[in-house]
């Protein structure tokens, strides 16, 4: 099964909208970590949010906000007031704390191709 | 401060050759990941290593894919004979030794096997 899955392969959004990209997971880890990348066209990754398993409150930071649904297991990434500069590949990955394999790495979902409209 | 350092950025390589990617993990960080991700992909990991030790290596391939850490020096994720299926970019992060911190990563050695 899927770990992390990424609904939406692509989005066109209007500038200035707000956008909310998709993510579920899979886990069996009561201790966990999500995490949000961005990778532009130029192909760095650029790391965005994380939100821990036992956080309360949802992540924020500046224009970017987790939507983390525990029960569900989804944690969908929110841009608000989206600009052009946003149009890039959105990764949405999780670190398992207590399972084998890439021990403190991360797995990554398909990720969702976010193309801004002006 | 600088940010997780790859080279070369570009790699071109003529099938049988051998691929040598470095990476430099940033400052105070001791945790190095690979990770390669093939065009339209999420990244796929490869091998975690701290300083002299592979950790876990179980996204190598068996034959070909080598990695090592050394005690001084870049990390070297090491590739004989490739193929061409062996295109990827090849995407190296660091993280601190606390449990927890995100992965910040370079910006990656795109290989082209010819």
């Amino acid at each position: 099964a899927q770990k992390i899955t990424q609904t939406q392969p692509g989005m066109f959004v209007q500038e200035k909208e707000a956008v909310t990209l998709d993510c579920t997971y899979d886990t069996s880890d009561p201790s966990y970590g999500l995490f949000w990348y961005k990778q532009p066209s130029s192909g760095e990754m650029i790391f965005l949010i994380y939100q821990g398993s036992y956080d309360q409150q949802n992540a924020t930071e500046g224009r970017y906000s987790l939507n983390f649904q525990k029960a569900r297991k989804s944690a969908n990434l929110v841009i608000s007031a989206s600009q052009l500069g946003d149009s890039a590949m959105y990764f949405c990955a999780m670190r398992e704390d207590n399972s084998g394999g890439g021990a403190d790495g991360l797995t990554f979902g398909k990720g969702t191709h976010l193309i801004i409209q002006p | 401060n600088a940010g997780v350092m790859q080279n070369p950025r570009h790699l071109v390589r003529r099938r049988g050759q051998e691929a040598r990617l470095r990476c430099s993990p940033m400052k105070g960080h001791s945790h190095v990941y690979w990770y390669r991700q093939l065009p339209e992909e999420g990244l796929k990991f490869m091998v975690y290593l701290q300083k002299e030790n592979i950790i876990d290596e179980s996204g190598m391939p068996k034959e070909r894919f080598s990695a090592e850490f050394p005690k001084e020096g870049p990390s070297i994720l090491r590739i004989q004979q490739v193929v061409r299926g062996d295109s990827a970019a090849y995407f190296c992060a660091s993280s601190p030794p606390r449990s927890g911190s995100p992965l910040h990563f370079g910006n990656g050695t795109r290989l082209t096997v010819t």
